[in-house]
């Protein structure tokens, strides 16, 4: 079956402006997470989304913000992009979530440039 | 925060040869997962080890937990050129706050 898909995998965005990143899970998980991916950070939890509601949300400012919808697929927001927003975004979902021992399976990817 | 830590941070042997990375982690975990990384790419699921258990193996892969130690290792076996990549455990505590905390990867190269 088809892994999970992320669009778009390549961007470059100007400072000041927003961008909104999606990701279509495996068929039949519920559970969408996304993870921003730095050379100095490394990977970091930023949300997780469980039929619709936002159930667990890492340590990010406001700017990064998300939503899942009826069918399972998930987008992600940033408003007012930094330089320092330019990162590897990466979306993985699970049956029900880590909380349950679920296997994390990952997508390729969104790679945005902040210039 | 980075929960977990893999050691070495880069790792280099020649095709054929086993490597074995560690991956040591600082409060209990309910599992734990190995991922591999190749450039630029999403990251691909190796093996989940829960907490209960030792051991599990995958094809060439062998993954211990020694959860008295809080620490993890991943063997490859009989190396390819082709696992060339950085390697990553990620640990899940529970309590549901954090998702999953990665380390900050081994840096694996398989010469030919």
């Amino acid at each position: 079956k088809a892994g999970v898909t992320q669009t778009p995998r390549y961007l470059i965005k100007t400072r000041g402006q927003q961008v909104t990143l999606s990701c279509s899970p495996i068929s039949g998980h519920r559970s969408v997470s996304w993870y921003q991916q730095t050379p100095g950070q490394g990977l970091q939890f930023l949300f997780e989304y469980f039929s619709e509601t936002q159930r667990n949300k890492g340590n990010f400012p406001g700017r990064f913000s998300g939503r899942q919808f009826s069918n399972s697929r998930s987008e992600m927001n940033v408003s007012t992009l930094e330089l320092g927003d330019s990162a590897l975004y990466l979306c993985a979902s699970s049956l029900a979530g880590a909380s349950y021992g679920n296997t994390i399976y990952f997508g390729e990817g969104s790679w945005l440039t902040v210039v | 925060s980075q929960q977990g830590e893999e050691d070495p941070q880069a790792l280099s042997i020649q095709e054929g040869e086993n490597a074995t990375m560690n991956c040591s982690y600082k409060t209990s975990i309910n599992n734990l997962q190995w991922y591999r990384q190749n450039s630029g790419r999403g990251l691909v699921h190796l093996i989940l080890i829960r907490s209960n258990e030792r051991e599990k193996h995958s094809g060439r892969l062998r993954v211990t937990l020694d959860t008295s130690k809080k620490s993890s290792s991943l063997l490859i076996t009989a190396s390819r050129a082709a696992d060339t990549a950085s390697y990553f455990c990620a640990t899940y505590s529970g309590g549901g706050a954090d998702g999953l905390t990665f380390g900050k990867g081994t840096h694996l190269i398989i010469q030919p």
